[in-house]
């Protein structure tokens, strides 16, 4: 079964240092992983997706079949980084998403 | 600016009214979504449709039922509320073919008491 599986609920960092939210995922085909982003009291954005290999606002994720996981980094979080961060996985032949129960990260001043 | 807008934002209700949450787009796009997201389970698929004639339940229809009245709009229905149906109801678009981008409505908070 389809299946996104992020770890942390809270995420808490400082300005300046460096973070990864994790996302691990289960699925029997090629997928295709997105990284969507909620800041408070704004609507669900996509931030990035993988097949696009690009980075938005600093942040990069790589796709790792081996283990299945397609983690989100920054090497310098900022404050406006603050919101709730959601993975989500799509598949070739159905355009269904299934979305991760989000990480909401917090960065300190 | 083209968009995805829902209505109504707020919503109480008791247990055993009908609601319709309405969910209309001027993007164009052929496929629309319900999600209900809730605290620590993120979104869940409640029905999506690829277009007028195509309707799909998702991973949690039971207590739901959608209606596609037009290329632009797409309702979503709860024919006896009950309180755990209680939650944040996402309506989303996502162009026809290839992996999307889904959009996002601003949300339709429902209370069931």
């Amino acid at each position: 079964a389809q299946r996104v599986t992020q770890p942390e609920k809270l995420l808490s960092v400082f300005k300046g240092a460096p973070v990864e939210l994790k996302c691990n995922y289960s699925y029997s085909g090629s997928p295709e992983l997105f990284w969507y982003v909620q800041y408070s009291r704004q609507r669900l954005q996509l931030l990035l997706r993988h097949i696009s290999r690009e980075s938005i606002k600093g942040f990069t994720a790589d796709l790792n079949k081996g283990e299945t996981s397609f983690h989100l980094k920054k090497p310098f979080a900022q404050e406006e980084d603050s919101a709730m961060y959601y993975c989500a996985l799509s598949g070739r032949g159905f355009n269904k998403f299934y979305f991760g129960s989000g990480t909401k990260l917090n960065v300190k001043p | 600016d083209a968009d995805v807008t829902q209505t109504p934002r707020n919503r109480i209700t008791k247990t055993g009214k009908r609601i319709m949450l309405e969910c209309s787009q001027t993007k164009g796009h052929d496929r629309m979504y319900w999600y209900r997201q809730d605290p620590g389970l993120g979104l869940q698929l409640i029905y999506y449709s690829f277009d007028v004639k195509d309707i799909n339940k998702g991973e949690i229809s039971d207590g739901y039922s959608v209606s596609r009245q037009a290329q632009a709009k797409f309702s979503l229905s709860l024919e006896s509320a009950i309180p755990n149906q209680t939650a944040l109801y996402f309506c989303a678009t996502s162009a026809a073919g290839g992996f999307n981008e889904q959009f996002f409505g601003p949300g339709t908070r429902l209370t069931v008491l």
